[in-house]
């Protein structure tokens, strides 16, 4: 059975950079079948896709937080990253990291969401 | 960027009745679209890939269509645990994924 654990601090300073790590458990994110991804929502709002990761470290992220964002793997601790740089209250949202088994499919296995608040 | 629509923002349904959700895409994304539900205080879960073909452990209740621009989900016999926040999601113009707003469907 595969399992996402998002972690990461709750809070985060204006202009500071987000981290957030998703854990795997039951799949490898070294594996050639899956693709693995961020999503945000914002409080009381809907879904924004921010970027996904494949097996070989290509990355591919929305074009409006293509200056700010990064996405990288941990084969060893089998998990994978979110970086988002200079952070703003805009930034303020549950993050949700995500399996895909291909880009054309939805997303299949979510983690249960990270609460990350933009405040000084 | 295409942009998905969704009617209505909420839709008050009785359990047992029917419930027919509509997303609509500012362009053509064939059938390259996916539907999820969301409950209060936890991750979305996928329903619908393919814009009609049902995820593993998605109830026969729960069926999409449409292609090109339109699309639907109806949900036959609304039942307690089907209130919920449903999004679909246009794959079509990877790697630039969106989201309709979302409709909530309520007692």
């Amino acid at each position: 059975q595969v399992q996402l654990l998002g972690s990461g601090p709750g809070l985060v300073k204006p202009s500071e950079t987000l981290s957030l790590t998703c854990s795997v458990s039951g799949a490898s994110v070294s594996s050639s079948r899956y693709y693995w991804g961020w999503i945000r929502q914002p409080p009381g709002k809907g879904l924004e896709w921010i970027g996904s990761i494949y097996y070989t470290g290509i990355t591919y992220y929305t074009p409006s937080l293509l200056s700010r964002v990064t996405i990288s793997l941990d084969t060893l601790k089998n998990h994978f990253s979110l970086n988002l740089t200079s952070v703003t209250a805009a930034d303020t949202a549950v993050y949700y990291c995500a399996r895909h088994l291909n880009p054309l499919i939805g997303f299949d296995i979510w983690g249960q969401g990270t609460g990350v608040t933009v405040s000084s | 960027e295409v942009v998905m629509t969704q009617s209505p923002a909420t839709l008050s349904v009785s359990p047992g009745e029917r419930a027919t959700l509509s997303c609509r895409a500012s362009q053509s994304v064939i059938r390259n679209l996916a539907w999820y539900q969301q409950k209060p205080g936890q991750a979305p879960s996928l329903l619908i890939n393919g814009a009609s073909t049902r995820a593993t452990g998605t109830p026969a209740r729960f069926s999409g269509s449409g292609s090109g621009t339109e699309f639907t989900l109806t949900i036959s016999s609304l039942q307690s645990e089907d209130f919920a926040v449903y999004y679909c999601q246009q794959y079509d113009t990877w790697p630039r994924y969106t989201f309709g707003q979302g409709t909530r469907v309520e007692i």
